[in-house]
C-alpha cells in the first residue's frame, strides 16, 4: 500500500529565507503528485501538479520537482514571506487509478516569522 | 465563478441523528469526492463518483452514504452508525485529462 510522508510536521523560518518542503512516498508507480496549499479551518488550494513525466514544475516563487526512482518530490518557496503561513500536502495519485484516490502526507506547518 | 461550494460550513449533530453534507460544483467536472481531515493526519477518502448515478467506496465509508442524482451535486450523509464523525470534511473534483483535484471550503462538523 502506498504511503505517503511528510518530516518534518512542522517548520518555523524568518521572512526572505528560502522553504524547502519534502515529500516522500513508498511505491514508485505514481500518476502523477500534487502539491496543495491548507490555510487555517479552509480548504485546499492546488499549487502545483506534476505528471510522472515531468522532473519540475513552476509557478511564481514555487518549484516542485520529482524523483521517481527515490520516491521523493520537493516544494521549493523562494523568499518566503508571512502569507505563506499555512500547511502544505503533498498527494499522489497511483497509475491503475486515473480518477482520484489521491494518497495524502500528513502535511508540514510552516509559519514564517516577520 | 466556477467553484466548489460546501454547506453548512459549521454543523453540530446531536448523538443518534443523520446529517447531510452539500456538496455542489459548476466546473463541469465529471468526479466527485469526499475526504475527512482529523488533526494532525492526512486527508482520508470516504466516497468517490465517477458518474452520475456511480460511486464507490474509499478507504473509511463505514457510517456514511452519498448519492449522485446530478453531475453537480454530490452530497454526502453521516449517519448515526459513524462511531467518530466529528471532524473537518472535504468535497473534491477533478478537471480534465491531466486530473488535478480541486477541492471546496470544507464542513465542520461537531457531535455534541
Amino acid at each position: 500500500k502506498q504511503e505517503v510522508t511528510q518530516i518534518p510536521a512542522a517548520l518555523s523560518v524568518p521572512e526572505g529565507e528560502n522553504l524547502v518542503l519534502n515529500c516522500s512516498f513508498t511505491d514508485s508507480a505514481i500518476y502523477n503528485l500534487q502539491w496543495f496549499r491548507q490555510d487555517p479551518g479552509k480548504g485546499l488550494t492546488s499549487l502545483l501538479l506534476i505528471q510522472s513525466s515531468q522532473r519540475e514544475q513552476t509557478s511564481g516563487r514555487l518549484n516542485a520537482s520529482l524523483d521517481k526512482s527515490s520516491g521523493r518530490s520537493t516544494l521549493y518557496i523562494a523568499a518566503s514571506q508571512p502569507g505563506d503561513s499555512a500547511t502544505y500536502l503533498c498527494a499522489v495519485r497511483p497509475p491503475t487509478d486515473s480518477w482520484g484516490k489521491l494518497q495524502f502526507g500528513a502535511g508540514t506547518q510552516v509559519v514564517v516569522t516577520p | 465563478d466556477g467553484g466548489i461550494t460546501q454547506s453548512p460550513k459549521y454543523l453540530f449533530r446531536k448523538e443518534g441523528q443523520n446529517v447531510t453534507l452539500s456538496c455542489e460544483q459548476n466546473l463541469n467536472h465529471d468526479a466527485m469526492y469526499w475526504y475527512r481531515q482529523d488533526p494532525g493526519q492526512g486527508l482520508r477518502l470516504i466516497y468517490y463518483s465517477q458518474i452520475v448515478n456511480d460511486f464507490q467506496k474509499g478507504d473509511i465509508a463505514e457510517g456514511y452514504s452519498v448519492s449522485r442524482e446530478k453531475k453537480e451535486s454530490f452530497p454526502l450523509t453521516v449517519t448515526s452508525a459513524q462511531k467518530n464523525p466529528t471532524a473537518f470534511y472535504l468535497c473534491a473534483s477533478v478537471a480534465g485529462t491531466y486530473n488535478e483535484q480541486f477541492f471546496g471550503p470544507g464542513t465542520r462538523l461537531t457531535v455534541l
